[in-house]
Formats: C-alpha cells, structure tokens, sequence
C-alpha cells in the first residue's frame, strides 16, 4: 500500500500568510493528491499531481513533486480563516491501495 | 466526472441493530471500492478493499463477519455494519478506483446510542 506521511502535524498562521505543508511517501507513484477535510466533513479533492509533473497550480493553491526524494509539498497562499482544516495527502495510482497519514492540521487566525 | 456518492450521510442507530451505507460510482465504473473509518480527530484508517464480483479484503484487526461488504455492480458498495455497538460510531468514507486515481465520497457519520 501507499500511505502518505504529512508535515508538520499542526500549523498555526495569521489570515493573508502562506501555508506550507509537506508529505514524504516511500515506494514509487503514478500520482499523489491533496485532500482537504474540515472538521466532521469529508474529503475534499484539492489537486493531482502526476508522476511526470513538477508543479501545478489551482487558484491559491500550489503543489510541487519531486519524485527522486519521494515529496511533495502544498501550498496555499493569502490564506484565509476559511481554509482552516486538515490536509492529507495521497500518493497513489496503479493498482496500489491508498492509506493516509495523520494529516497536518491548519489553523489560520483571523 | 468522476463522482463516487455515499447514502446515507449521516445514521443514529440503536445498539444491536443493522446499518447498511452505499457507496456509488455516479458517472464512471468502479471494479474497486475502499472503505476507510475514521474516529474523531484521527487519520482515516482503510478498513477493506471491496472488489466487483468476488470478496472483500480486509485490513488486519478488522471483523469481516462485523463489517461486511458487498460489491455486486460496478458502481455500488455497501458496507453493514452488523449489531452495531457506541464503539462502532465513526465516519465511514469509501472511495472508488478509475484507472489510476482514487475518488472518495463525502463520508457516513454513524452514531450508534
């Protein structure tokens, strides 16, 4: 199976600063997403990511991949209280099953 | 495209009794669905691969005779939950697998009183 490591476990920011989180896996992909989940809710597809790409963009948000050191790392910037929430990350593709790490926890303070 | 549904949302239950939760593939077809639970305020956990026609495959410390699923159509899972009890009352969230990516549906809140 997959299973996504995320970094830092909870971060803290002021409303309008950029956020970066990390995630490490170990075995090789075809392509990683990132997840978002408030509180109680369910996942919410943020972006992919295939193995053959470096960055992507989606509105504020912005995912690199660099698969020789098996990361990737999301960022959001001028973040707002709305995007408080825990992010997951998802390395993925093929026929292996996805598991998930305990996620990283943001906070953005009004 | 690429919409994976689940019914119900949300369940209150009476311990002892049965629940059954559907997992749909809206617009594209599934030979593999996933079944994840998740217990407030930690990482989703993959309970079982449910695979089209054939039996599930169950992750290590989960009951099969608990938790049973079922998967006969390519775009419908279901997973009971047999003589639930208070302990069983998670968020249940499946996802489905289309070529190389996996689609999760917006969860099940259980709660079992």
């Amino acid at each position: 199976s997959q299973q996504g490591e995320e970094d830092p476990q909870a971060l803290s920011i002021q409303e309008g600063e950029n956020a970066t989180m990390n995630c490490s896996y170990k075995t090789s992909i075809n392509n990683l997403q990132w997840y978002r989940q408030n509180s109680g809710r369910g996942l919410v597809h943020l972006i992919l990511i295939r193995s053959n790409e470096r960055e992507k963009h989606s509105g504020r948000l912005r995912v690199t991949l660099d698969t020789s050191k098996k990361s990737s790392s999301l960022l959001i910037t001028a973040s707002r209280a709305a995007d408080t929430a825990s992010y997951f990350c998802a390395p993925g593709g093929g026929y292996q099953k996805v598991t998930f790490g305990t996620g990283t926890k943001l906070q953005v303070i009004p | 495209g690429a919409v994976v549904s689940q019914h119900p949302s949300w369940v209150i239950c009476k311990s002892g009794t049965s629940v059954k939760i559907e997992c749909r593939s809206l617009d594209f077809q599934a030979t593999t669905m996933f079944w994840y639970r998740q217990f407030p305020k930690q990482s989703l956990m993959l309970m079982a691969t449910s695979n089209e026609g054939s039996k599930a495959t169950y992750e290590q410390g989960v009951e099969k005779d608990k938790f049973l699923i079922n998967h006969a159509s390519l775009t419908l899972s279901t997973l009971t939950v047999t003589s639930a009890h208070p302990e069983d009352s998670s968020f249940y969230i499946c996802s489905a697998r289309l070529d190389n990516e996996q689609f999760f549906g917006p969860g099940t809140r259980l709660t079992v009183l």
